[in-house]
């Protein structure tokens, strides 16, 4: 399967904790994001990266939140001292420099905080 | 401020008639937009797109119809299949010098009955 990967599928944590995602985009997509998903809403943006290179973060991301891309390759989204306001789902997705404009979405990493 | 709507927030229709999915978007910097479909507990799933200098774009059971002049585009499905029961997301996308980040509308979920 050569789609967007992402690890973990689900994370429980207590109000309080660190926590870290990971995301594998497609192999030869230059371009991932982050978006975030809450109940009953459509995903919205978080951050993107350009290869290694993060070049925007939405106002929503907090400065608990810190995403790095180190090697253009994986992405990892971390979360400080994390709050119950944070739980959602955390969705990876990836583009080409060809399409940048369709993007191919990860499964998500589900984040519950007690 | 929500740039892009789906004032619809479900959809019941009959197996193998026409589903027609609307949205409304405010942003006319907006240069693609795109439909995606979505599991419970899965990432959305890129269905169909279309670039804001086109009207159609057709793809197997799959239409997307953009009035630029209504900032209005509609996804229609035909013949609706069960297996086709799932939420829709609107999306559209900026331009590639804004990161081609997607702004999503709040989703349709459609029911087909067998």
């Amino acid at each position: 399967d050569t789609g967007v990967s992402q690890d973990p599928r689900h994370k429980i944590t207590k109000r309080g904790q660190n926590v870290t995602f990971r995301c594998d985009p497609i192999s030869e997509h230059n371009r991932l994001y982050w978006y975030r998903q809450t109940l009953g809403q459509g995903p919205e943006f978080l951050t993107y990266f350009q290869n290694e290179a993060q070049l925007e973060k939405s106002r929503l991301l907090s400065d608990r939140f810190s995403a790095e891309r180190p090697k253009g390759s994986f992405s990892t989204l971390e979360i400080q001292r994390t709050e119950q306001g944070d739980s959602a789902m955390y969705l990876c997705a990836s583009s080409s420099e060809d399409l940048p404009h369709e993007q191919f979405f990860g499964p998500g990493t589900r984040l519950t905080v007690l | 401020d929500q740039q892009v709507k789906q004032n619809s927030p479900s959809l019941s229709v009959q197996e193998g008639r026409i589903s027609i999915l609307n949205c409304d978007y405010t942003n006319s910097m907006f240069d693609y937009f795109l439909w995606y479909k979505k599991y419970p507990a899965e990432g959305p799933t890129f269905l169909i797109s279309i670039s804001s200098i086109k009207d159609k774009n057709e793809d197997g059971r799959f239409t997307v119809f953009l009035n630029k002049s209504a900032k209005h585009l509609s996804l229609h499905i035909v013949p609706s299949q069960p297996g086709d029961s799932a939420v829709y997301f609107c999306a559209a996308s900026g331009s590639k010098a804004a990161g081609n980040k997607l702004t999503f509308g709040g989703g349709t979920r459609v029911l087909v009955k067998p």
